[in-house]
């Protein structure tokens, strides 16, 4: 079945820098790749995805890569705020949505 | 409702009880997955239901986890005889088709006494 891999495991920069998270997958019939964002208390939640036809989608700060060859994606936030603080969440959807083990983002001020 | 309902949102249960955690998706989607979070992990993924069909049970930990959507919406997932490890939260999430925008509930954090 479908593996997925996430790091970095946490994620420390001030505000305003950027942040970068990578995921790798092992499944290559995988053809969907979302991003979540969780904050404490709460379930999941999509802040962006990316299907296996397109390489690159961009959405205001946030834009989500993909190298189908070489199976790895990665979520790139730009102009980090505090509120970006959270744990975020890669995925890929093979026959069920498989999840990475989870990032998680401190934005200091 | 606007969104996937879960409940109970906290559920308590001695060691040895049966729990039932419900799920309510949103309204006309097909797709419905179960996952378990343990503190500080990712979803693990359970059971995954396309309407009334169960297509992928590979993730439920033991034949005291049981899943059903009898009539495509509503699902319930069951565990019986719970253990301490079964201490989670459970995720319930629905989309229009497998691979399509996954809507999760609020979930139910269960502990296992």
């Amino acid at each position: 079945g479908e593996n997925v891999e996430q790091h970095p495991s946490t994620l420390s920069v001030q505000e305003g820098d950027s942040a970068v998270i990578k995921c790798t997958y092992s499944d290559s019939a995988s053809n969907y790749f979302p991003w979540y964002k969780q904050e404490l208390g709460k379930g999941p939640q999509l802040i962006i995805d990316i299907r296996s036809n397109v390489g690159e989608k961009k959405d205001q700060r946030i834009a989500v890569t993909l190298n189908k060859t070489a199976k790895h994606f990665s979520l790139h936030i730009t102009e980090t705020q505090p509120e970006d603080s959270a744990v975020y969440f890669c995925a890929a959807a093979g026959t069920a949505l498989i999840f990475g083990k989870g990032t998680t983002l401190s934005v200091s001020s | 409702g606007a969104g996937v309902s879960q409940s109970p949102r906290y559920k308590v249960a001695k060691r040895g009880q049966d729990v039932a955690l419900r799920c309510d998706p949103i309204s006309g989607h097909v797709s419905l997955f179960w996952y378990q979070q343990a503190l500080g992990q990712g979803p693990e993924f359970l059971t995954y239901f396309q309407n009334e069909a169960q297509l992928d049970k590979s993730g439920l930990p033991s034949d005291r986890f049981f899943a059903e959507r009898p009539e495509g919406s509503v699902s319930t997932l069951k565990i019986q005889r719970t253990q301490q490890e079964d201490s989670a939260v459970y995720l319930c999430a629905s989309s229009l088709a497998r691979a399509a925008e996954a809507f999760f509930g609020q979930g139910t954090r269960l502990t296992v006494v």
